[in-house]
């Protein structure tokens, strides 16, 4: 299993430009994340959904959009890129049924918006 | 205030050391507690869950204070390769929050 995976792992854009974040994981899981990590913090998380089908907002949404294309995968698309929004993008899933608490992370996109 | 609150540090200890890691969080409804660790450039992973009683995976020992919303993490006989950031994590009763802490800077020397 490749657990959850990330494209792309790197990108630079300038300011006003878009893009969508892909994110996918194989282990069935329900819930899925969209987490951003600036220098010195901790994680906080843009949106996440609790299951296909749904979405919610989470701390620091403004800006962001998702998508719950289906259960495996789940998409951050930045409409008109901000400085402010470089970051370390993690997407992240989980599954009470069967996995606990435990969230399974990907590798991460390192995003710098110019 | 932050929902979480650990000290960045960074630790800099001695390889063999004992080093203990705090944590706070701020809401008395949080359900489950968690450390996970985080290498540099790379992903979280979970560490441990932090169970009520207590609990102990090897050289980690985990602790959790309700009454004062309070975490521990300590690690014996430190390693070189416990060199990490150590990430305090909170589920609130809402199951699909999750609020991390900033994380504490580990580093073992030889």
């Amino acid at each position: 299993n490749a657990g959850v995976t990330q494209t792309p792992k790197f990108q630079v854009l300038k300011t006003g430009q878009s893009m969508t974040l892909q994110c996918a994981q194989d282990m069935n899981h329900n819930s899925m994340y969209w987490y951003r990590q600036d220098p010195g913090m901790g994680l906080r998380l843009i949106y996440y959904s609790a299951s296909e089908g749904t979405t919610d907002k989470g701390e620091v949404p403004n800006g962001y959009n998702v998508s719950r294309l289906n259960k495996r995968e789940f998409s951050l698309r930045l409409e008109s890129a901000a400085p402010s929004q470089t970051s370390v993008y993690f997407c992240a899933s989980s599954d009470r049924r069967t996995g606990g608490d435990t969230q399974y992370f990907g590798p991460g996109t390192r995003l710098t918006v110019l | 205030r932050k929902e979480v609150e650990q000290d960045p540090g960074p630790f800099n200890v001695p390889e063999g050391a004992t080093v203990a890691f705090n944590c706070t969080y701020s809401n008395s409804a949080s359900q489950s507690f968690f450390w996970y660790r985080q290498d540099c450039r790379k992903e979280p992973k979970l560490l441990m869950s932090v169970y009520s009683s207590g609990n102990e995976d090897g050289r980690f020992t985990a602790q959790l204070n309700r009454a004062s919303q309070y975490i521990s993490l300590l690690i014996r006989d430190s390693k070189l390769s416990d060199s990490a950031t150590y990430l305090c994590v909170v589920r609130e009763s809402n199951f699909n929050k999750f609020y991390f802490g900033s994380g504490t800077k580990l580093n073992v020397k030889p």
